[in-house]
């Protein structure tokens, strides 16, 4: 069955330092990945999404993220903390029929 | 372009109760599917119509049903409210039927029971 593991449930870092948030899938099937992030009291905005045509994947805000098959691993990267960016992150997969599994989600704090 | 709209955002109702949210999704968008969001379990899929058929559904009990309309709107009404249905009820919609289409939320609707 497909499933998403986000390893930690809080990640802290300062203002203008590199971002690493992980995801890991697990499936036998390729899947279909995304990332997406929500502010309180808000939905979810999509930040990017995997479809196959490329590992390295860009996505809104600065934010990138790598699909790497052989660590069946899908992280979400950005060179440069903004405060802004304080939000919970959530990676998601699927494999067919809009029916997403969603990770616990990553809270990221950002520190002046 | 309007993005995926949900109606109301905000409700409280009383135990036993029903309630019935609604979720426009954006223009030319047919597949609709909806999640219920909850500190404890987290994002969990409920069901998912595409031209008015329900093609898949998740692990909840029958109190939860939902339909789609000819127009792609669609509804999902909970009987018999519970306590543990507190919670942020997410709507997506996407273009159609593909795996590989992009699947866009709305702002939820928040469902507190009392």
């Amino acid at each position: 069955a497909q499933s998403v593991t986000q390893l930690g449930s809080h990640v802290s870092v300062s203002e203008g330092a590199l971002v690493l948030l992980r995801c890991n899938y697990s499936s036998s099937v390729p899947p279909y990945l995304f990332w997406y992030v929500q502010y309180p009291n808000q939905g979810l905005q999509l930040l990017l999404k995997y479809t196959s045509a490329a590992t390295l994947v860009k996505g809104i805000n600065g934010f990138e993220a790598e699909f790497k098959k052989s660590e069946t691993s899908f992280h979400l990267t950005k060179p440069s903390a903004h405060m802004s960016d304080a939000a919970e992150y959530f990676c998601a997969g699927g494999t067919g029929f809009q029916k997403l599994v969603f990770g616990t989600g990553t809270r990221l704090l950002v520190s002046p | 372009k309007a993005g995926v709209t949900q109606t109301p955002r905000y409700l409280i109702k009383t135990r036993g109760q029903q309630v019935t949210l609604s979720c426009s999704p954006i223009s030319g968008h047919r597949s609709v599917s909806w999640y219920q969001q909850t500190p404890g379990q987290g994002l969990q899929f409920l069901f998912e119509y595409f031209s008015e058929t329900q093609r898949n559904k998740g692990n909840f009990p029958g109190r939860f049903s939902g339909r789609q309309f000819s127009n792609s709107r669609s509804e999902m009404n909970v009987s018999t409210l519970e306590l543990g249905d507190s919670a942020l009820y997410l709507c997506a919609s996407s273009l159609s039927a593909g795996s590989e289409n992009t699947i866009y939320f709305g702002e939820g609707s928040w469902l507190t029971v009392v």
